[in-house]
């Protein structure tokens, strides 16, 4: 089975700070996507990225797989209450197979 | 509109009944998935059909059931409900092949008293 680990669980900040979430492995996966879960509501995908070393950037959000296909990280420039929810990454195997999910992390932007 | 919908949004009931929990997808997707959230926001696999043919099937209480009438439905059923079942179920389509993300349904919040 692959793991994945996100860190932090949980972060709570003021608007306009950065942050960075952090999803690592052990395991090479062939992508990895990123999901946003906001309460009462399923996981909506942010971004798939394949490429080792690939950034991929999503207006304030930005996107970096690692140069070995084991870790990803999102970095939110001055965040916004509208950005608080789960964040989720999830990695899919070489072979291709099933997705598996990292642990989330709750981000909460205080106004 | 809806992509992902799933029924019912709300789900309480008592130990040892048994409940359905009703998905359908309008996406074209050929596979579907049921995953369960548990209290930690942990999503974990279930079930996963592709052409309505059983593809994954995670070690799973066998009073989980799953149903594919077609390749736009994915039904759950389970049978003697405990309190570990308390959790949020979620249904999910794909297209088939690699880096497909999923599109998920809202949820299903089932709670076991």
């Amino acid at each position: 089975t692959q793991l994945l680990e996100q860190s932090p669980q949980f972060l709570s900040i003021q608007e306009g700070e950065n942050l960075t979430v952090y999803c690592n492995s052990s395991s090479v996966f062939s992508s990895l996507q990123w999901y946003r879960q906001e309460p009462g509501e399923g996981p909506v995908l942010l971004v798939t990225v394949v490429t080792g070393g690939e950034v991929k950037k999503l207006k304030r959000l930005t996107f970096q797989f690692g140069d070995a296909r084991k870790d990803s990280s999102l970095h939110i420039t001055a965040a916004q209450p509208g950005d608080t929810g789960l964040y989720l990454c999830a990695g899919e195997g070489t072979s291709g197979s099933r997705l598996t999910f990292g642990e989330g992390t709750q981000l909460t932007v205080n106004p | 509109d809806t992509a992902v919908s799933q029924t019912p949004k709300y789900l309480v009931t008592q130990m040892g009944n048994d409940k359905s929990i009703k998905c359908e997808q309008n996406l074209g997707h050929d596979t579907m998935y049921w995953y369960k959230q548990d209290s930690k926001k942990f999503l974990k696999i279930m079930f996963s059909y592709n052409n309505k043919e059983l593809i994954i099937n995670e070690t799973v209480p066998n009073r989980f059931s799953p149903k594919s009438p077609d390749k736009a439905h994915l039904n759950l059923h389970i049978n003697s409900l405990e309190l570990g079942d308390s959790a949020v179920y979620f249904c999910a389509s794909s297209r088939t092949g690699v880096n497909s993300p999923l599109h998920f349904g809202n949820g299903t919040r089932l709670t076991v008293t």
